[in-house]
């Protein structure tokens, strides 16, 4: 049974550009969640999608969104990059459905460095 | 609001010793509790869970009693290993709320031969 997949695993961004993260679920996993980890602010939600909907959002600025495919793949996108904005960026899939105490399975994540 | 607190570290064990790595929650509802575990350079795995006062999760040996009296979720193991070095995340989530998982901050376990 496949688990979370990210991709891409590294990325180096330079100010000021846009960055498009993949995430793909486990098969038959209707919810894809979003987490930004850095050192200084640790993990951090960004936002949830079920079924092509966007459930729950953190507390980001609009330059973060994101969106769930019929297939429930998951993309984030970040515009207009910052420096800060550098951290790893971890995908969690869940049954979903509208209790979380399935657990979520977490990808190996995304790393992004802005320079 | 919802919150996880832990134990700072990082923890530092010799092999075969044992390991308690405190943590105490604050929630509205009934929350589900995790413990996740992040390997250097890799995501976060599921170490183990509980969903409801007095269940116990246990895995690889850990173990971690849901405690609703003290609000705690303490992660024990009763002979660590050096491949236990890792950080270990408690996390709650609220089912029929927001269903995101709050962290804490991470404990770092570090064990030496």
């Amino acid at each position: 049974k496949a688990g979370v997949t990210q991709t891409p695993r590294y990325l180096i961004k330079t100010r000021g550009q846009q960055v498009t993260l993949s995430c793909s679920p486990i098969s038959g996993h209707r919810s894809v969640s979003w987490y930004q980890q850095t050192p200084g602010q640790g993990l951090q939600f960004l936002f949830e999608y079920f079924s092509e909907t966007q459930r729950n959002k953190g507390n980001f600025p609009g330059r973060f969104s994101g969106r769930q495919f019929s297939n429930s793949r998951s993309e984030m996108n970040v515009s207009t990059l910052e420096l800060g904005d550098s951290a790893l960026y971890l995908c969690a899939s869940s049954l979903g459905g509208t209790g979380s105490d399935y657990g979520y399975t977490f990808g190996s994540g995304t790393r992004l460095t802005v320079v | 609001g919802n919150s996880v607190t832990q134990m700072e570290g990082p923890v530092t064990l010799s092999e075969e010793a044992f390991l308690t790595i405190n943590c105490t929650y604050t929630a509205t509802g009934y929350p589900s509790l995790f413990w996740y575990v992040q390997y250097p350079g890799e995501g976060l795995q599921l170490l183990l869970k509980a969903t409801k006062a007095d269940d116990k999760g246990s895995n690889k040996g850990f173990e971690a009693t849901y405690r609703k009296e003290t609000t705690s979720f303490h992660l024990e193991k009763g002979s660590v290993q050096v491949s236990d070095s890792a950080v270990y995340f408690c996390a709650l989530s609220v089912p029929y709320n927001t269903d995101k998982l709050i962290f804490g901050t991470g404990t770092r376990l570090q064990v030496f031969p």
